[in-house]
């Protein structure tokens, strides 16, 4: 089963960059990774996702190694509102021949002024 | 376009009572999903639509939960009889189809306190 550990919690001054690294040992050849951002009484937001290498787009950049078992959350310039709690998500196939999403407890990003 | 439309937003119950949400996903989204939040943690899936056919429901508690996608659009989550562990936070959420690199849109949920 591809199961994703990140940290619990980082904390970032304004204006700072953070990288979040999630890993994944056992991704299955054919899954994206995927982040979302999560604020307090909303729904989980789509931020990015790539296959391999690095993606970019207006909001943040994914970087991914070669070997594909850990994936970074780069955010540019973190300001207050980008406190939130970030997940990283692969795919999640059981034996059975079923495939879920599955969400881990994520990073909680505190920004602080 | 529109995102996706949940309700009610907050529902208080007492329990063994029955409660039911509703969720109006994305147009056009063939797969919709149901998940349940506690406080503190990531969601967890609860049953997966494709279209109107529930293709993963293996962690759906059957014996109180129920759902239905009549149709394959809109869909109801239900719990008869509620207990106290169920209150949390229900969100829907719909993707163009079940493949991983689809990403998901979620709507803001459901906050569900049973006493």
């Amino acid at each position: 089963l591809a199961k994703t550990t990140q940290p619990i919690s980082m904390d970032s001054y304004e204006g700072q960059e953070v990288n979040i690294t999630c890993s994944h040992n056992n991704i299955a050849t054919n899954d994206y990774i995927t982040w979302y951002q999560q604020f307090p009484s909303q729904g989980p937001r789509f931020i990015i996702q790539g296959y391999k290498t690095k993606v970019t787009n207006e909001v943040a950049s994914l970087f991914i190694p070669a070997d594909r078992k850990s994936s970074t959350l780069s955010l540019p310039r973190v300001s207050l509102s980008d406190t939130a709690v970030y997940y990283c998500l692969v795919g999640d196939s059981s034996g059975a021949g079923s495939y879920q999403l599955t969400f881990g407890k994520g990073t909680k990003l505190s920004v602080i002024p | 376009e529109a995102g996706v439309v949940q309700s009610p937003r907050y529902k208080i119950i007492e329990k063994k009572q029955p409660v039911a949400f509703w969720c109006n996903p994305i147009s056009g989204h063939n797969t919709l999903y149901w998940y349940l939040q506690n406080l503190g943690q990531g969601p967890e899936l609860l049953i997966r639509y494709e279209n109107e056919e529930a293709v993963d429901d293996s962690q759906l508690p059957k014996d109180r939960f129920s759902a239905e996608r009549l149709k394959g659009v809109d869909s109801t989550l239900k719990i008869q009889p509620a207990e106290l562990g169920d209150s949390a936070v229900y969100l829907c959420a719909s993707s163009l189809s079940g493949q991983n690199n689809s990403p998901l849109h979620f709507g803001n949920g459901t906050r569900l306190t049973v006493t």
